[in-house]
């Protein structure tokens, strides 16, 4: 079946450190891959996507590559903030209907 | 636009108890979700609709009971509450599930905790 595996937490980091949260997954067929993070309180919010394989997703300085040479999607942000303090899950979405298959999340913490 | 909405935000129950979770979302969404959060478990799929109407079962769906009678809404029940129920329970909706308009748009969940 369908599923993803992502590092386990806590990632706790300095402001502007470089940040990697790895994430591989094993389908069948060829599935769309997404972050999502949740804030503190807060539901979880589309970070970024991607629907084939090599394309790069990216948004708010975060991205990350649909490998499917290594099954992976890495998240990598080139200089954390505060703000970015958050739990990031990823996902994976087979062909047809859209249900959507969660990793673990990991929390990130950024200090000041 | 408040996008999803859930009530409550809070609540305890005692076993055996029962209650309905409202969702929903001023978005004309066509597809709507009910997910639970559980800790180191990531989210998994309860059950989904796919238009007024309709549900489905999805990866969790045994204690629970969907219904969409109006577009706007999903509510999840639970007839008779069990411990094995607390959890984060959030809703989410999507234009469509496939194509440049699937992205699921998420509530701000529910904690419910069950004695």
């Amino acid at each position: 079946g369908n599923s993803v595996t992502q590092m386990e937490g806590p990632v706790t980091l300095s402001e502007e450190a470089f940040l990697t949260i790895n994430c591989t997954y094993t389908a069948t067929g060829y599935p769309s891959l997404f972050w999502y993070v949740q804030y503190p309180g807060e539901g979880l919010q589309l970070l970024l996507k991607a629907t084939k394989a090599d394309d790069k997703g990216s948004n708010k300085g975060f991205e990350a590559t649909y490998r499917k040479e290594t099954t992976s999607f890495h998240l990598e942000k080139g200089s954390v903030q505060v703000s970015d303090s958050a739990v990031y899950f990823c996902a994976l979405a087979n062909t047809g209907f859209q249900k959507l298959v969660f990793g673990t999340g990991t929390r990130l913490l950024v200090s000041p | 636009n408040a996008g999803v909405t859930q009530t409550p935000k809070f609540r305890v129950l005692k076993t055996g108890q029962s209650m309905t979770l409202l969702c929903a979302q001023d978005m004309n969404h066509e597809y709507m979700y009910w997910y639970r959060q559980d800790p180191g478990m990531g989210l998994r799929l309860i059950h989904y609709s796919v238009g007024e109407g309709t549900t489905a079962k999805g990866e969790v769906p045994d204690g629970y009971n969907v219904s969409r009678l109006k577009k706007q809404n999903f509510l999840l029940g639970l007839e008779s509450a069990a411990p094995s129920q607390t959890s984060v329970y959030f809703c989410a909706s999507s234009y469509s599930s496939q194509g440049a308009r699937n992205e699921q748009f998420f509530g701000p969940g529910t904690r419910l905790t069950v004695l």
